[in-house]
């Protein structure tokens, strides 16, 4: 499995600000995932990343307020913007298993933002 | 959209206990994951399925891949205290991009 990290690990920001989360994987992956826990809830898919092209955005989630690059096959960001204490949440970054098979993901460790 | 629907919701057992839980949708899935959170963690995937009656086992984990193709199951046996955490399932639909839907979470606690 691949071993996957990001930055930062959590962060405590105001209301109004802008964070940009970093993931950094040690393969080369084709596909990288973005997820958002809300406290106490199961993991909702915010966008697929895929290098070479534009992010794909789930329902309830725009461009605008979680811009996504994808600059290399390693590596990704997600920008929470313009931030509410509704978006005090854990973000997750996940990749495709490096072996090809699409269907197991592999997961950060999670950013855990606080927005007061 | 397509929903999985996880239980029991929580379960608070006793060690070497066996502890069952389920995930269960109306819609047709191609690959079910389960995965284990622990606080302060992002998800370890622990047992990937890809075929309708698949039954496979990681240590003393099992975990079968329903033949409808709606559902799957993950039994723990003998559990232990590092049992502790929540447990997701995760399936992906067949005309998905890659997308993986998740249950809401079993957590599992363990009296030593």
């Amino acid at each position: 499995s691949a071993v996957i990290s990001q930055k930062p690990s959590r962060d405590i920001c105001q209301r109004g600000t802008s964070l940009t989360i970093q993931c950094q994987v040690d393969s080369q992956v084709t596909m990288m995932f973005w997820y958002r826990q809300q406290p106490g809830q199961s993991l909702t898919l915010i966008a697929t990343a895929n290098q070479g092209s534009e992010a794909t955005y789930e329902s309830g989630f725009v461009i605008d307020k979680f811009p996504i690059s994808r600059p290399n096959l390693t590596f990704s960001t997600l920008t929470v913007s313009n931030m509410s204490p509704e978006d005090s949440s854990i973000y997750l970054c996940s990749v495709e298993d490096p072996t090809g098979r699409v269907d197991e993901q592999f997961f950060g460790p999670g950013t855990r933002l606080t927005v007061l | 959209g397509q929903q999985l629907n996880q239980s029991p919701q929580s379960m608070f057992i006793q060690e070497g206990e066996d502890v069952s839980m389920n995930c269960t949708s109306s819609s047709i899935f191609n690959t079910w994951l389960w995965y284990k959170q622990d606080p302060g963690e992002g998800p370890v995937l622990l047992i990937a399925l890809y075929k309708a009656g698949e039954l496979t086992s990681n240590g003393r984990l099992t975990a079968q891949f329903g033949i409808t193709r709606k559902d799957s199951f993950l039994n723990i046996s003998a559990s232990i205290p590092s049992d502790v955490g929540i447990y997701f399932c995760a399936g992906r639909i067949p005309d998905s991009s890659y997308k993986l839907i998740f249950g809401s979470g079993t957590r599992l606690l363990v009296r030593p």
